[in-house]
């Protein structure tokens, strides 16, 4: 079974607009982080913004925000104002907490990303 | 500084070459990362050390060969490679591998074997 789904292979948005990219995981582990990484076509992977299993707020970063829904296991990117330089691959990430020494310790597993592309 | 950095940034080598890839990062991060990406996929974990210790190798072939040579640096020594494994090679690091800390990745060696 795949631990992170991202269901939209490619979205498209109008410039100024906003834009949520989906994201739902799996996981049995109550210690986990979430990443969302945008990555253009020069192919650098690029932070976007974090969310703890146990943080209360929802992440935000400037432009970016995390819809984080616990009890749905969904992990939504929220872009507002969107930019035509916003257009690139978008992937969805978790970390599960494990145990230290584990096989899955430190392992970041990816979503399949979805393809944002913004309209002028 | 949160940067990685890699080199070369394209790299074309038969089958039969011996070459390597080389990271770094200078943000003290005790964790550093190999993945492998084909185009329009996710990146796949190869290798993760943490604290110059090798933790994780995801079965990966022996033909790659990973080194850590202190904190800063991460090299991956390729021998005698197959036609797919052509993909773009990224390097990542983090605070450690046991924190939720992100990890920042460098812009990638993209790999062609002929």
């Amino acid at each position: 079974a795949q631990k992170i789904t991202q269901t939209q292979p490619g979205m498209f948005v109008q410039e100024k607009e906003a834009v949520t990219l989906d994201c739902t995981y799996d996981t049995s582990d109550p210690s986990y982080g979430l990443f969302w990484y945008k990555q253009p076509s020069s192919g650098e992977m690029i932070f976007l913004i974090y969310q703890g299993s146990y943080d209360q707020q929802n992440a935000t970063e400037g432009r970016y925000s995390l819809n984080f829904q616990k009890a749905r296991k969904s992990a939504n990117l929220v872009i507002s104002a969107s930019q035509l330089g916003d257009s690139a691959m978008y992937f969805c990430a978790m970390r599960e907490g494990g145990n230290a020494g584990g096989t899955s310790y430190g392992k970041l597993t990816f979503g399949q990303g979805t393809i944002l592309t913004v309209h002028p | 500084d949160t940067e990685v950095t890699q080199t070369p940034k394209h790299l074309v080598m038969g089958m039969t070459n011996k070459k390597s890839l080389k990271c770094e990062q200078h943000m003290g991060h005790r964790a550093m990362y190999w993945y492998k990406q084909k185009a329009k996929k996710p990146p796949e974990l190869m290798f993760v050390y943490s604290y110059e210790k090798l933790s994780i190798n995801e079965s990966v072939p022996s033909r790659f060969s990973p080194e850590c040579p202190n904190s800063s640096l991460l090299n991956l020594h390729l021998h005698a490679l197959q036609p797919e494994d052509s993909a773009l090679y990224l390097c990542a690091s983090s605070q450690d591998s046991q924190g939720s800390g992100e990890q920042y990745f460098g812009p990638g060696t993209r790999l062609t074997v002929t």
